[in-house]
């Protein structure tokens, strides 16, 4: 149980379609991040969000698209996605201070797009 | 331009020696440096962090530095066991970034064989 909860752990859509993931935190902490993995890269950032206010959009295409409705909960929603958007999104929370707080991850999801 | 490098892409070890991992940055300002393990199919969990002012830094048998001056962390297993093998991850901040934000590395893969 890593506190940082994501659903679904597996997905696999069509360009055309649209789909949303989502993240649950009951850690009580205050940020939350949206990464994309994918083979051979490092951890890219897409989204944070500090009290539920984003901060930071790391010129991220406007077919993800975030919400953040609360502090505990995260959302990514997919529209028209391309095959290279194929990889495991992560999300994690934190508490927001200076990089002393280690961020908690959830497991994924894997995204493949056909 | 920024980078971190994390010095192989995989390790390969005998069990019961000492894994040795290395990261390295350029073009960063930390604060902080944090080491992650990552499982297949699992998100990144926290292991250690260490603040710039600190030389060293022990839990279990795991030993982490870090060389504000030479600019790298050195990341320490000792007594290795095949159940150590993963990945494993640097990460640090930046003075200026976003709160919270942290930068990460490609990851070493570490094989432990008995």
């Amino acid at each position: 149980e890593t506190g940082v909860t994501q659903t679904p752990r597996h997905l696999v859509m069509g360009m055309t379609n649209k789909k949303s993931l989502k993240c649950e935190q009951h850690l009580g902490h205050n940020a939350m991040y949206w990464y994309k993995q994918s083979a051979k890269k490092p951890l890219e950032l897409m989204f944070v969000y500090n009290f539920k206010e984003q901060t930071e959009n790391n010129s991220v295409p406007s077919r993800f698209s975030p919400e953040c409705p609360n502090s505990s909960h995260l959302f990514l929603h997919l529209h028209t996605l391309q095959p290279e958007d194929s990889a495991l999104y992560l999300c994690a929370s934190s508490q927001a201070r200076r990089g002393n707080q280690p961020q908690h991850f959830g497991d994924g999801t894997r995204l493949s797009i056909l | 331009s920024q980078k971190i490098e994390q010095n192989s892409e995989a390790l390969n070890i005998q069990e019961g020696k000492t894994a040795t991992l290395t990261c390295n940055y350029t073009n960063y300002s930390p604060a902080y440096l944090q080491w992650y393990r990552q499982d297949p199919g699992r998100g990144p969990v926290f292991l250690l962090l260490i603040r710039e002012n600190e030389k060293e830094k022990r839990k279990e048998r795991l030993k982490v530095t870090f060389d504000t001056t030479l600019k790298q962390s050195l990341f320490h297993i000792t007594a290795s066991q095949p159940a150590d093998s993963a990945t494993y991850l640097c990460a640090l901040d930046d003075r200026g970034s976003t709160l919270g934000r942290l930068y990460f590395g490609r990851g070493t893969q570490l094989t432990v064989w008995p």
